[in-house]
């Protein structure tokens, strides 16, 4: 099974900060990773898909990057709606595992 | 545009079924995968399988024993079922449209999500 371990689990940025979140899987996966960010009480919005491809109506202030093992999400200028819980996806295996969550909380 | 509705009972009782359908309006359920995703506090978002429209499956391992994914396409339906739930379990279930660009997949549009208990 691929293991996906983001870092921090959890942060605190001010606004107009860049922020950037890891994402390492226990085996190579090329490029199959996704992000996604979530809200309290909401359901998971994609953000990235195939660890660089920004979802059509996302912001370009958020960009991802990275291949094989190391992914990172960048959020360059954050503002008051991106505060949030981040989650990446590998789509390499059949189980699809998504990592814990980072949160970003609010300094 | 899209939009995914799930319903089915928020309580069940250990060792029956969890049963809940997502209902998809705003476009066609055809020619699309289907997939269907779990939340709780302790284990964070487990994946739980994905069905395509034309009836083709593909499951969790950890779960596949209990789990049967059907869509009707007639309603623009898709449900699932698991059996021999326990307090595990628990969790907020929430339908997606599954996206294969090449051989990559990603979940673009959800629904809002249905909290399902299990408990007596």
């Amino acid at each position: 099974d691929i293991q996906m371990t983001q870092s921090p689990s959890s942060l605190s940025a001010s606004v107009g900060d860049r922020v950037s979140i890891t994402c390492r899987a226990s085996q190579t996966m090329n490029k199959y990773l996704n992000w996604y960010q979530q809200k309290p009480g909401k359901a998971p919005k994609l953000l990235i898909y195939g660890a660089s491809s920004l979802q059509s109506g996302v912001p370009s202030r958020f960009s991802g990057s990275g291949s094989g093992t190391e992914f990172t999400l960048t959020i360059g200028g954050l503002q008051p709606e991106d505060f949030a819980t981040y989650y990446c996806q590998e789509s390499y295996s059949s189980l699809r595992t998504f990592g814990q969550g980072t949160k970003v909380e609010i300094k | 545009q899209v939009q995914l509705q799930e319903s089915g009972p928020g309580l069940v009782k250990p060792s029956e079924t969890l049963s809940l359908t997502c209902t998809v309006s705003g476009g066609s359920i055809s020619g699309f995968y289907w997939s269907w995703i779990r939340q709780t506090p302790e284990k964070g978002l487990e994946w739980v399988g994905y069905i395509y429209y034309t009836g083709s499956t593909d499951y969790n391992p950890s779960l596949q024993s209990r789990v049967t994914m059907s869509v009707d396409t007639s309603k623009s339906q898709f449900s699932l079922k698991l059996n021999s739930v326990t307090a595990a379990d628990t969790a907020v279930y929430y339908c997606a449209r599954l996206l294969r660009l090449g051989s990559y997949y990603y979940m673009d549009v959800w629904g809002k999500g249905t909290t399902v208990t299990v408990s007596s």
